[in-house]
């Protein structure tokens, strides 16, 4: 049980696309999701907080309206990188913690290796 | 807010020696303190975990200890072996009404054989 999916695994883009990635709650409600971001041989950065049916909590030098997050349903969160620029070629993961019962373990997803080119 | 130091960022062993990771952290409120080892391209693996009001806490080679008065955690390996070797993350969380990590910046064990 606990599983988090992240689609796609990987992604190259062209510079100023967007790219959409999806985290999703396969066996759990996930009332709060996480966005992290991880560049090479560096720890996880945590980006921004996503709570079902409510706009996310961005962290400090993180701006909103560049990544679009959106936390539509129990089981779905998504993160828009909006006009993608080389520098934000990332390792990007989302994680999901479940909502039901007293755990504060969080479940990370695979992981979207994003490429700008 | 919270941040964790993390040492050694490097650490090689020989097969069947100990390793230990020591972590610090600044906010004392935090209290649920998560372990994680991560392979090259992987998702973070949970290894361990503990909460504030537990000191120590043991799960066949690995045990991870706490200190709440020095504000500092750590990590034991026992046994290594080869398949030991990866990037481990420490992290901390203030728990309920949050739950956001803050990690470490990670160690990168090796096991040589």
């Amino acid at each position: 049980g606990a599983v988090v999916s992240q689609h796609p695994s990987r992604v190259i883009c062209k510079s100023g696309t967007s790219v959409k990635i999806e985290c999703r709650s396969l066996d759990f409600q996930a009332t709060t999701m996480f966005w992290y971001r991880q560049f090479p041989k560096q720890s996880l950065m945590l980006m921004a907080t996503s709570n079902e049916g409510s706009k996310a909590t961005y962290e400090q030098g993180v701006e909103k309206d560049k990544f679009l997050i959106n936390h539509a349903s129990l089981t779905l969160s998504t993160l828009t990188v909006t006009s993608a620029h080389p520098e934000d070629s990332s390792f990007y993961i989302c994680s999901a913690r479940d909502g039901v019962g007293l755990t504060y373990e969080q479940y990370f997803g695979p992981g979207t290796r994003l490429t700008v080119t | 807010g919270e941040n964790v130091e993390q040492h050694p960022s490097t650490l090689s062993v020989q097969e069947g020696d100990s390793a230990v990771i020591k972590c610090t952290y600044s906010d004392s409120a935090s209290n649920y303190f998560p372990w994680y080892k991560q392979e090259l391209g992987k998702r973070p693996q949970l290894i361990i975990d503990i909460r504030s009001n537990v000191g120590e806490k043991k799960d066949q080679r690995i045990a991870v200890t706490l200190n709440k008065t020095a504000k500092h955690f750590s990590l034991h390996i026992t046994e290594t072996q080869p398949e030991d070797s990866a990037v481990y993350f420490c992290a901390a969380s203030l728990g309920a009404g949050s739950y956001q990590l803050t990690f470490g910046k990670g160690t990168k064990l090796s096991v040589i054989p």
